[in-house]
């Protein structure tokens, strides 16, 4: 099956300084990505939706100026969580697809805790 | 608006059968996803259906009716690996996944 990487698998940093969690598709092209949030014991929650080459779209709530998402090439995004809060602290997951239409492959998520 | 409803937690005992029922309402219908889910871990792809009727694969089966608005996720044989929260996801009309809450599954010896 299709594999998707993320990284940094966890990261701690402080309060203010920003982050930027990497999400590669590792054996396929990915024109659509996407990013998630979940919190503990909650499903998952969809931030934004990106397409390569063009801009992210954004969950209604999603703040796109902190929550920066760059998807420059088929096989890499980037999501930058800027001047970081502690209730910023969450699993974000990536997933990835070929199709906008089709299954999405998610990455292994990152543990963000803001400190 | 649109709606996944599954129940929030459900126990069953090793060896035996279990069904997670998921019921639906979307903006439009491109097909009904189950992802396993381990604490701490991101989901895994289980079973897609987009037509109605039943899906087998290995220990697990999805059932499918777009009348009733109705799946349901069948685990056989139970392991306590299976210890797990399962997602229903639908596609709407817009290729968008509405994710349920989860089923929290909670295999006993």
């Amino acid at each position: 099956g299709a594999v998707v990487s993320q990284h940094p698998s966890w990261v701690i940093c402080k309060s203010g300084t920003s982050v930027k969690i990497e999400c590669r598709s590792l054996d396929f092209q990915a024109t659509t990505m996407f990013w998630y949030r979940q919190f503990p014991k909650q499903s998952l929650m969809l931030m934004a939706t990106s397409n390569e080459g063009s801009k992210a779209t954004y969950e209604q709530g999603v703040e796109k100026d902190k929550f920066l998402i760059n998807h420059a090439s088929l096989t890499l995004s980037t999501l930058t969580v800027t001047s970081a809060h502690p209730e910023d602290s969450s699993f974000y997951i990536c997933s990835a697809s070929g199709r906008a239409d089709y299954e999405q492959y998610f990455g292994p998520g990152t543990r963000l805790t803001v400190t | 608006g649109q709606n996944i409803d599954q129940p929030t937690e459900m126990t069953a005992t090793e060896g035996a059968i279990v069904q997670i029922n998921c019921t639906y309402q979307t903006s439009g219908f491109n097909g009904l996803f189950w992802y396993q889910q381990h604490a701490g871990e991101a989901p895994t792809f289980l079973s897609y259906n987009v037509l109605d009727g039943l899906e087998e694969k290995g220990r697990f089966s999805s059932f499918l009716s777009r009348s009733k608005g109705y799946s349901y996720l069948l685990l056989k044989e139970l392991q306590m690996k299976d210890s797990a929260s399962y997602l229903c996801a639908v596609m709407d009309s817009n290729y968008q996944l509405i994710w349920g809450a989860g089923t929290k599954l909670i295999i006993k010896p």
